[in-house]
């Protein structure tokens, strides 16, 4: 069975800090793994997504991401955050199925 | 080009009435999806659809129908609404093979 898990509910650092949100997954064969940005009020944006290749992704607004296929995890990096980047953040996996299955989220609030 | 659009925005609905969501988007893509998103929980899956005519059960199909007929439109009705269904309604659809989902901007509903 797929299963995602978003270990932080909230994740608090300081404006030019850099961030990290964990995410941690289980799928039977290859996975492939996506990151989504919700604001508020707003339906969810598609961050990044690893299918294969290198394991650092790179994404939208700066954002990063590292497969570690060792360590089933995917976590979201950026090396400086700025106060605009506070929202709330998916991971997502698919282990080539139809069906997506996220996390239940991480709240990220950059403090300035 | 809109992407995925959702109608209504809001709605209250009272115990037992019915109602329907209606999901469209003007990408093309084939496949659609309905989820509901809660405090704490994430997205779940409530139905899905993988081309113009099918749909599937996800997680929580409980209470709800769906329809595909044209390829652009997905609808997600409720027959007799109950409390437990005040909630975020979230459209999402995408593109074969493992691309990122693309979401709608929601519904939210409550029901007295």
């Amino acid at each position: 069975a797929q299963s995602v898990a978003q270990p932080e509910d909230q994740v608090n650092v300081a404006e030019g800090n850099p961030l990290t949100v964990k995410c941690t997954y289980s799928v039977s064969g290859n996975p492939y793994l996506f990151w989504y940005v919700q604001y508020p009020n707003r339906g969810l944006q598609f961050l990044l997504k690893y299918i294969t290749g290198d394991n650092l992704v790179k994404g939208s607004y700066g954002f990063e991401a590292e497969f570690n296929k060792s360590q089933t995890s995917f976590h979201l990096k950026k090396p400086s955050a700025l106060v605009s980047d506070s929202a709330l953040y998916f991971c997502a996996v698919t282990g080539g199925t139809y069906k997506y299955i996220f996390g239940t989220g991480t709240r990220l609030k950059v403090l300035a | 080009n809109a992407g995925v659009t959702q109608t209504p925005k809001f709605r209250v609905l009272k115990t037992g009435q019915s109602m329907t969501l209606l999901c469209a988007q003007d990408m093309n893509h084939e496949y659609m999806y309905w989820y509901r998103q809660d405090p704490g929980m994430g997205l779940r899956l409530i139905h899905y659809s993988v081309g113009e005519g099918t749909t599937a059960k996800g997680e929580v199909p409980d209470g709800y129908n769906v329809s595909r007929l044209k390829k652009q439109n997905f609808l997600l009705g409720l027959e007799s609404a109950a409390p437990s269904q005040t909630s975020v309604y979230f459209c999402a659809s995408r593109n074969y093979p493992y691309n990122e989902q693309f979401f709608g901007p929601g519904t939210r509903l409550t029901v007295l």
